[in-house]
């Protein structure tokens, strides 16, 4: 198979600090991992693309320097939400795609973030 | 700006009967194609993906590709309620990174 894990699932955490959001891949190595953001009653929105030991290419709107965003190995990617608001209350989910050569990413279980 | 869209739903449908999914994709270069399956509150599981154009089967799901029509579709045949989720529909060109997710339509089977 191909699983991805996510660390927390859950986060609770108050307004100004920041929030580290793991993501692995369990049983195979990921090239790339992605990174989305889903609000309530909507669809998943690519927040960053992420390859090994590279820096991570955000999509327009998404701020770098708040969502920080580190894949130091083959397995594992880090998502840290830096002086987090409410705002930021949403769905984390990460994915993570083989090698090149295939397009099916496999995704997290997620991370549900509430700030308060 | 390249675009998937669908139907956002609900789409209805008995239990045993068909459902049928659709998606249509803006970008003429794409090349693959993916539906995954999201439960409330959970992140989407994958189905199926297909590349070429016509029809793929895996067990009660094919996913049909139309590249001149820029279309993309899902029937789930004998509909059990266990299939009532959001359906999303997941597509691109080339270049791996520019995959892009259709807003999901969500199908409710009833018993």
């Amino acid at each position: 198979g191909a699983v991805v894990s996510q660390h927390p699932s859950w986060v609770i955490c108050k307004s100004g600090t920041s929030v580290k959001i793991e993501c692995r891949s369990l049983d195979f190595q990921a090239t790339t991992m992605f990174w989305y953001r889903q609000f309530p009653k909507q669809s998943l929105m690519l927040m960053a693309t992420s390859n090994e030991g590279s820096k991570a290419t955000y999509e327009q709107g998404v701020e770098k320097d708040k969502f920080l965003i580190n894949h130091a190995s083959l397995t594992l990617s880090t998502l840290t939400v830096t002086s987090a608001h409410p705002e930021d209350s949403s769905f984390y989910i990460c994915s993570a795609r083989r090698a090149a050569s295939t397009d099916t990413q496999y995704f997290g279980p997620g991370t549900r973030l509430t700030v308060l | 700006q390249k675009e998937v869209e669908q139907n956002s739903g609900p789409l209805s449908v008995p239990e045993g009967a068909i459902a049928s999914l659709n998606c249509t994709y803006s970008d003429r270069g794409s090349q693959s194609f993916f539906w995954y399956r999201q439960y409330s509150g959970k992140s989407p599981e994958l189905i199926m993906s297909i590349y070429s154009n016509g029809d793929k089967e895996d067990g009660r799901f094919t996913a049909q590709l139309n590249k001149a029509s820029q279309y993309v579709s899902l029937l789930i045949r004998d509909s059990q309620p266990s299939d009532s989720a959001t359906y999303l529909c997941f597509g691109g060109s080339g270049g791996y990174n520019k995959l892009i997710f259709g807003a999901g339509t969500r199908l409710a089977v009833h018993p």
